[in-house]
């Protein structure tokens, strides 16, 4: 069984902030590692990508993958309230292969 | 542009009830193509998966089945509705190595 757990929350934090979205898997084979934001009631919609250990950067997104540790997270800088919703990690094994999910992070961004 | 297509947007049916759910992608051939489920405070569910035509790879055996009679034509179907059938029936494709996300059907079973 492939398992991706990610933290259900809710986090919640102020706008402006440093979001962080955490999400660690068991398979030692994945290679391909993303991020999804769905907002209530739409379908999730790609956010970040990423299949090589470190940092990469999107505008205010970061993505972190260390797979020593099997773990990946997401960093939204500058919170907005636009950016409440709820954030999916998901990994797959292989290019073009099926994509194993969390439950999803539900964030939250105050005024 | 790739843009994947699904309808009808929602749809109310009741239980016992046959459902034909359709998905079609534009702008790409041959795509590899997938239908999840997500029930209400659920995480995604992978249903079935089709790398081509007449192609398909079955997740969950339950009262659901899928059929891709076309290239870029994708379809979900059951002969019986249950209660636990209800959800956000999601189509999918991949670009590259990018799996993306058609807008959805929301199904429920009264």
């Amino acid at each position: 069984q492939k398992e991706v757990e990610q933290n259900s929350g809710p986090l919640s934090v102020p706008e402006g902030a440093i979001a962080s979205l955490n999400c660690t898997y068991s398979d030692r084979g994945s290679q391909s590692f993303f991020w999804y934001r769905q907002y209530s009631g739409k379908s999730p919609e790609l956010i970040m990508s990423i299949y090589s250990n470190g940092d990469k950067e999107d505008g205010r997104f970061t993505a972190q993958l260390n797979k020593a540790s099997q773990y990946v997270s997401l960093l939204i800088r500058d919170s907005q309230p636009s950016d409440s919703a709820t954030y999916l990690c998901a990994v797959s094994r292989s290019t073009l292969g099926r994509l194993y999910f969390g439950r999803g992070t539900q964030l939250t961004v105050w005024p | 542009s790739q843009t994947i297509h699904q309808w009808p947007a929602t749809l109310v049916q009741p239980v016992g009830s046959p459902l034909s759910l359709e998905c079609t992608v534009e702008g790409t051939s041959n795509p590899n193509l997938y239908w999840y489920r997500q029930a209400a405070g659920r995480g995604l569910q992978l249903l079935f998966y089709s790398v081509g035509i007449g192609q398909i790879s079955s997740e969950v055996p339950q009262n659901l089945s899928a059929s891709r009679p076309q290239d870029r034509q994708f379809i979900l179907s059951s002969k019986k509705l249950l209660l636990s059938d209800s959800g956000f029936y999601l189509c999918a494709w991949v670009l590259i190595d990018e799996q993306y996300f058609g807008p959805g059907t929301r199904l429920t079973v009264t």
